[in-house]
């Protein structure tokens, strides 16, 4: 069974201050693993996919790596707007199953 | 702007009505969308993937009789929750990916779900 581990839970930070998100993954073969903002009462929004081991995106203040066991998502001088649930989901490499296992989230507060 | 699009988004309905809920994928076929339910500060449970002309696949544990999912076109899938009781009150969301199986899935905006 696929697993999905994220910490912190919830993490309080000052504008300006970096910090990063881990998310652990046990998955028998990795398809994908994607990153996702999701605000209350919302859908999540897509931010990033990485494929293999030693990847990275970036996206504005955010910047996703990938190693074989997780993946770490870098917030740089986050600004209030950052503040959100970001959540991390793994696809399988196996046939037909295209499902996504996702984590419990770490919710983000960005104080200014 | 949203590539999927999902309605209603807030529903409050009496014990023992059934309500559908619907899912669209804007300027792109898919032949597989995904429904997931979500409670309050919980991540998101897959509860099925909805396939285009073919019955959909139930996670463990989740009651297709219950929660009926019709993919009858490349743009749209419907979940109707039969015979709703309070505890089927939740956070539904559903999810396409935009080309392939496996990029990308992009999600709703959710249906909240109320039943008295």
């Amino acid at each position: 069974e696929d697993q999905v581990t994220q910490s912190p839970e919830a993490l309080r930070l000052q504008e300006g201050e970096s910090s990063s998100l881990n998310c652990s993954y046990t998955v028998s073969g990795l398809r994908g693993l994607f990153w996702y903002r999701q605000d209350p009462g919302k859908g999540p929004e897509f931010l990033f996919t990485l494929y293999s081991a030693g990847e990275e995106k970036e996206k504005e203040r955010l910047k996703a790596t990938l190693t074989k066991k997780e993946s770490f998502l870098h917030i740089t001088a986050p600004k209030p707007e950052d503040s959100a649930t970001y959540l991390c989901a793994v696809q399988a490499k196996r046939a037909g199953d295209y499902k996504l296992s996702f984590g419990a989230g770490t919710t983000v507060t960005v104080r200014a | 702007g949203a590539v999927v699009s999902q309605h209603p988004s807030w529903v409050i309905c009496k014990s023992g009505t059934s309500v559908k809920i619907e899912c669209r994928s804007l300027d792109f076929q898919a032949t597989t969308m995904f429904w997931y339910r979500q409670f309050p500060k919980q991540s998101l449970m897959l509860m099925a993937t909805s396939n285009e002309g073919s019955k959909a696949t139930y996670e463990q544990g989740v009651e297709k009789d219950k929660f009926l999912i019709n993919h009858a076109s490349l743009t749209l899938s419907t979940l109707t929750v039969t015979s709703a009781h309070p505890e089927d009150s939740s956070f539904y969301i559903c999810s396409a990916p935009q080309g392939a199986n496996d990029q990308p899935q992009h999600f709703g905006d959710g249906t909240r779900l109320s039943i008295l």
